[in-house]
């Protein structure tokens, strides 16, 4: 597709389940993030991958979260034994490069809720 | 703690007024300051961004106003439409890393 596709659109999941978020960026796009947003909130940085190597993890909020990406493309964030803070919109990003000034596009969301 | 700080955290504003939303940064490594829209449901888009040694930019009916010396800078959205209710995030950038402002939601009434 042309944009970023991010699945599921919609998650709800029980306290202290397993999920997985996945995102397909922009093909050509070398630099993939994933940011966080809650209602009303603004969006809090999670990661940062070059390729297939995430050299900020700065943002993940405990060691429950984890994020991997393959093949320099698709990437995945995982959340361990969710709790109900962990509801949020999960939004994938993918750039050019990573200089500023490099446009980062947004995918629609992962929208999570757990109960 | 939030590296940019945005205000107001609403507004409304009437079809053709202007609707200004304001920003607040204290890292001057920041090089690229960025503005996002977003619509509910979808995610943000870039609608219009600025370097700080431009103290104004201007595409259709949006406008960045810059001061580099006061550390702020905002969006003026004239002429407003219902089409531009949306939310509106300010951002800035060292690289690859943006620190976004926690939002303005605009309403426009018709």
């Amino acid at each position: 597709g042309a944009g970023v596709s991010q699945s599921p659109s919609n998650k709800v999941t029980e306290k202290g389940k397993d999920v997985e978020l996945r995102c397909d960026p922009i093909s050509g796009h070398t630099a993939l993030y994933w940011y966080r947003q809650s209602l009303g909130q603004g969006l809090e940085f999670l990661i940062y991958f070059q390729g297939n190597s995430a050299p900020d993890k700065s943002g993940l909020p405990s060691d429950r979260f984890s994020a991997e990406r393959t093949g320099g493309s698709v990437s995945t964030l995982t959340i361990q034994r969710t709790q109900q803070e962990d509801s949020a919109v999960y939004l994938c990003a993918s750039s050019r490069g990573q200089s500023s000034g490099n446009t980062i596009y947004f995918g629609e969301g992962s929208w999570l809720t757990v109960v | 703690q939030q590296q940019v700080k945005q205000s107001p955290q609403s507004l409304i504003v009437q079809k053709g007024g202007i609707s200004i939303i304001n920003c607040a940064y204290e890292n001057t490594a920041f090089d690229y300051f960025p503005w996002y829209q977003q619509f509910p449901g979808k995610g943000p888009a870039l609608l219009i961004a600025i370097r700080p040694d431009v103290s104004e930019k201007k595409e259709g009916r949006f406008t960045i106003s810059f001061n580099k010396s006061a550390k702020q800078f905002s969006l003026h959205i004239m002429d407003s439409q219902p089409g531009d209710s949306a939310t509106y995030f300010c951002a800035a950038s060292i690289g690859y890393k943006l620190s976004f402002g926690a939002g303005t939601t605009v309403t426009v009434r018709a």
